[in-house]
């Protein structure tokens, strides 16, 4: 069975400042991990993916995050915060070999304050 | 290009009454999700359909909950007998495989209250 945990249900910012979203998943298999980010009233919409290859990925945005297989972790950061990037952020984890379907974590609502 | 559209985009019913949710997938895309959202639960899977295959039901919350795909585009979620817990927002993503990878697109969702 996968799992993901996404430290932190609320992480604020202030504009320009770095951004730095958590996320550990566990799976007894190599994952495909995804994040998306959520604006409200709105679905999801894809910010980047690790499949294989390079583990460290960029999305859109300016979005990117690391694959970091000893930690089990797949933290997700830009920079420099912008107030547009206020909305949640979703990690997810989906089994390329098994179950297609997205076990997601709990979500981050990040606020960015001026 | 179109994205996943879904319909209605708020429904609000009464407790009993049976509903049903539409999912229009992106041209193409052979597989359909469908997931809900809901305060006390976060994001779960439901149910996928992939081309002819047998769906896989493995999230269905309770046999109130049924989904078709027919002609293996347009998808319908039922939920019968509907009860408080269902109130949620359902989501459809579909999807295609590139290389063997896949990304799911997810529609903006149908927001269900029930009464």
């Amino acid at each position: 069975a996968q799992s993901v945990t996404q430290l932190g249900s609320h992480v604020s910012v202030s504009e320009g400042a770095l951004v730095l979203l958590r996320c550990n998943y566990s799976s007894s298999v190599p994952p495909y991990l995804f994040w998306y980010v959520q604006y409200p009233n709105q679905g999801l919409q894809l910010l980047l993916k690790y499949t294989t290859g390079a583990t460290l990925v960029k999305g859109i945005n300016g979005f990117e995050a690391e694959f970091k297989k000893s930690e089990t972790s797949f933290h997700l950061t830009k920079p420099s915060a912008h107030m547009s990037d206020a909305a949640e952020y979703f990690c997810a984890v989906s089994d390329p070999a098994g179950r297609r379907a997205l076990t997601f974590g709990s979500g981050t609502r990040l606020q960015v304050q001026p | 290009g179109a994205g996943v559209s879904q319909s209605p985009s708020n429904k609000v019913t009464e407790k009993g009454k049976d509903v049903e949710l539409r999912c229009d997938p992106i041209s193409g895309h052979t597989a359909l999700y469908w997931y809900r959202q809901s305060l006390g639960q976060g994001l779960e899977f439901l149910i996928y359909f992939q081309g002819n295959s047998a769906p896989d039901k493995s999230g269905l919350p309770s046999d109130r909950f049924s989904a078709e795909r027919t002609g293996g585009s347009v998808s319908t979620l039922t939920i019968q007998r509907t009860q408080q817990e269902d109130s949620a927002v359902y989501l459809c993503a579909s999807s295609f495989v590139l290389a063997g990878e896949e990304t799911q697109y997810f529609g903006p969702g149908t927001r269900l209250l029930v009464l």
